[in-house]
């Protein structure tokens, strides 16, 4: 079976603090990708990153970097200095094949940036 | 990035009736498309995969008779909750994956902007 856990429910920092985001994942395939999703009030969904299970380099784009350790089943989500704009719903989701290539969402961590 | 919209972005209906929510892949065409509902403060939960020309293919515990859904042109899906009622209120968010030449299972899948559908 196929799951994403996000264990965090809700996170709550003060501007320029660093956060991280957990998500774990469950799956029997080899071949599977990972996402990331940034969910605003407004409600669309925002890609923020996809990662192939054959790479396991991490990622830094700007303020966020990834970290994938598939000997933990983890993909894990680090916004550095955040900002009051980073608070968002962030969703960590997974597609296998095995899974008919259905998306599976974790259940969400809402971040609170203060100023 | 490809486009998917979806129209509308909200709309208030009474109980009884029935509504209808529009996902369009603007600049790309989409043999798959998915729908999902997502209660307030919880995760998006897949209501079924909709396929271009064929039956839509629905999760577990989703009333087809209910959420109708068609998928008509490789640009167009519909879902029509038919007999609304308040617990059916709920955001639902479309996504649509590309498809044809130099697509995989992989592709990223596009996301609409979300409809937000209350029942009074």
């Amino acid at each position: 079976a196929q799951k994403v856990t996000q264990a965090q429910t809700e996170i709550s920092v003060v501007e320029k603090e660093d956060v991280t985001l957990d998500c774990v994942y469950e799956t029997r395939d080899t071949t599977y990708y990972l996402f990331w999703y940034k969910q605003p009030p407004s409600g669309e969904l925002v890609f923020l990153i996809r990662r192939n299970s054959f790479d396991e380099q991490n990622e830094i784009s700007g303020r966020y970097s990834w970290n994938f350790q598939k000997s933990t089943s983890s993909f894990n989500f680090t916004i550095t200095a955040s900002q009051v704009v980073d608070s968002a719903v962030y969703f960590c989701a997974l597609r296998a094949m095995t899974g008919g290539f259905k998306t599976i969402f974790g259940a969400g961590t809402r971040l609170f940036v203060k100023a | 990035g490809a486009v998917v919209s979806q129209h509308p972005s909200w709309v208030i209906c009474k109980s009884g009736t029935s509504v209808k929510i529009e996902c369009r892949s603007l600049d790309f065409q989409a043999t798959t498309m998915f729908w999902y509902r997502q209660f307030p403060k919880q995760s998006l939960m897949l209501m079924a995969t909709s396929n271009e020309g064929s039956k839509a293919t629905y999760e577990q515990g989703v009333e087809k008779d209910k959420f109708l859904i068609n998928h008509a042109s490789l640009t167009l899906s519909t879902l029509t909750v038919t007999s609304a009622h308040p617990e059916d209120s709920s955001f639902y968010i479309c996504s649509a994956r590309l498809t044809g030449q130099g697509a995989r299972w992989n592709t990223e899948a596009f996301f609409g902007q979300g409809t937000r559908l209350t029942v009074v």
